[in-house]
């Protein structure tokens, strides 16, 4: 694709819901990251994968996370038992290796507890 | 762990020059990044500078890295109404081979006509 694609752009769900975000990384990028940003705030490190295995996982917060790449492409990041905390833009990333200078970020999800 | 800062916001007129700063705490980090974000958008890389350089010129925009200090600067020169956004400053980790990135609050630039 052209870019970082996210989907929903928002997400409505009520607090205690389980909710799936997807991410489809541009073409043949290898290395996807996902970020959150809390309102006011810059977005902050939650897991990076390096094709299916996610190499870094100790951005998430809590064992409600849980994030899987299982052909190495798509992602999807999971949030069980919703809280409201939880509310903020989910932001996923990639970038041709994992060393690539440039990582391309998709638009986010905006995820609303209520 | 890394951190990041920055002012909270910057005002300035058309045409001017805006300077937005960063400091950071990470002596280790390889590359410092400025990102612009705009209303209901992703991140838009604007520019980054290797460690071991002090200055980047790129068009309308200068990185200027003191290392000792750890600290960033970005200058817009020129300033346009449409610069109007909030810029973020991001180190990637030291002693990590992939892209993780730690970001600051973020500065909020608005660009009076």
């Amino acid at each position: 694709g052209a870019g970082v694609s996210q989907t929903p752009s928002n997400k409505v769900t009520e607090k205690g819901k389980y909710v799936e975000l997807r991410c489809d990384p541009i073409s043949g990028h290898t290395a996807l990251y996902w970020y959150r940003q809390s309102l006011g705030q810059g977005p902050e490190f939650l897991i990076y994968f390096q094709g299916t295995g996610a190499a870094d996982d100790s951005g998430l917060p809590n064992d409600r996370f849980f994030a899987v790449r299982p052909e190495g492409s798509v992602s999807t990041l999971k949030i069980q038992r919703t809280e409201r905390g939880d509310s903020a833009v989910y932001l996923c990333a990639s970038s041709l290796r994992p060393t690539s200078t440039e990582a391309f970020f998709g638009q986010g999800t905006r995820l609303t507890v209520v | 762990g890394e951190d990041v800062e920055q002012s909270l916001f910057l005002s300035v007129r058309e045409g001017d020059s805006s300077v937005i700063n960063c400091t950071y705490t990470d002596s280790s980090s390889t590359y410092l990044y400025w990102y612009k974000q705009e209303p209901g958008a992703g991140l838009q890389l604007l520019t980054y500078i290797f460690s071991n350089m002090d200055m980047k010129q790129d068009q309308r925009l200068t990185v200027l890295l003191n290392k000792k200090d750890k600290h960033l600067s970005l200058r817009i020169a020129d300033t346009q109404t449409g610069d109007s956004a909030i810029y973020f400053c991001a180190e990637k980790a030291g002693g990590t081979s992939y892209g993780k990135l730690t970001f600051g609050q973020g500065t909020i630039l608005t660009v009076h006509p």
